[in-house]
């Protein structure tokens, strides 16, 4: 079946705009995160989605970035006034479950966030 | 200090050769992921562990829980396999992101 598919794949916006990345995930993964791989850097947690539950926000790095999953399935992480520092590659993964024991994740491809 | 260290950071092989790639962690887990990201970027889940060990062609995932240690083992190595491995815990009590260390390049050579 299909996996995790994110769009767009590059996206290079002006210093200032917004942007919004979308993440379709595996169908019947009730679990959603959304991670952040800076250049030279590790992968970190951005935001936390499972089922009708409240998201977990807490790797969000400023108020600037919020995330919506709509009808439990596609989801858009939303950067305002971006900055230079949040260029990045936004990954988005997806597992059947998050609960404690865990599920693999699936990851998508990535978007390639270049804000000059 | 991170919560996740890997070693090495890099790591070179001539083909033929057994590699381990080595994980610690410092908090409680309730599972360990080990990640495969190629250069184009794409991450693919190679194991989610909790206990024990387990195999899946030519790589072998352990863990040691009360060491809070895993190693990533790859036999007859291939340049297919030159990758960044990444180790990745999901704490206990979490919902569920993980935490990752800052990953191995490998390159292997023929």
């Amino acid at each position: 079946g299909a996996g995790v598919s994110q769009s767009p794949s590059n996206k290079v916006t002006e210093k200032g705009k917004d942007v919004e990345l979308r993440c379709d995930p595996i169908s019947g993964h009730t679990a959603l995160y959304w991670y952040r791989q800076s250049l030279g850097q590790g992968l970190e947690f951005l935001i936390y989605f499972q089922g009708n539950s409240a998201p977990d926000k807490s790797g969000l790095p400023s108020d600037r970035f919020s995330a919506e999953r709509t009808g439990g399935s596609v989801s858009t992480l939303t950067i305002q006034r971006t900055q230079q520092e949040d260029s990045a590659v936004y990954l988005c993964a997806s597992s059947l479950g998050g609960r404690a024991g865990g599920y693999e994740q699936y990851f998508g491809p990535g978007t390639r966030l270049t804000v000059t | 200090k991170n919560e996740v260290e890997q070693s090495p950071q890099n790591l070179t092989a001539q083909e033929g050769e057994f590699i381990t790639i080595n994980c610690s962690y410092s908090v409680g887990i309730s599972a360990l992921h080990w990640l495969q990201q190629h250069p184009g970027g794409g991450i693919v889940s190679l194991f989610m562990l909790s206990s024990g060990k387990k195999k899946h062609g030519r790589l072998i995932a352990t863990i040691n829980i009360q060491e809070k240690h895993s190693s990533l083992h790859i036999t007859a190595s291939h340049p297919r396999d030159s990758a960044v491995y990444i180790c990745a815990v999901r704490s206990r009590g979490s919902q569920g992101n993980l935490i990752f260390g800052k990953g191995t390049k490998l390159s292997v050579k023929p």
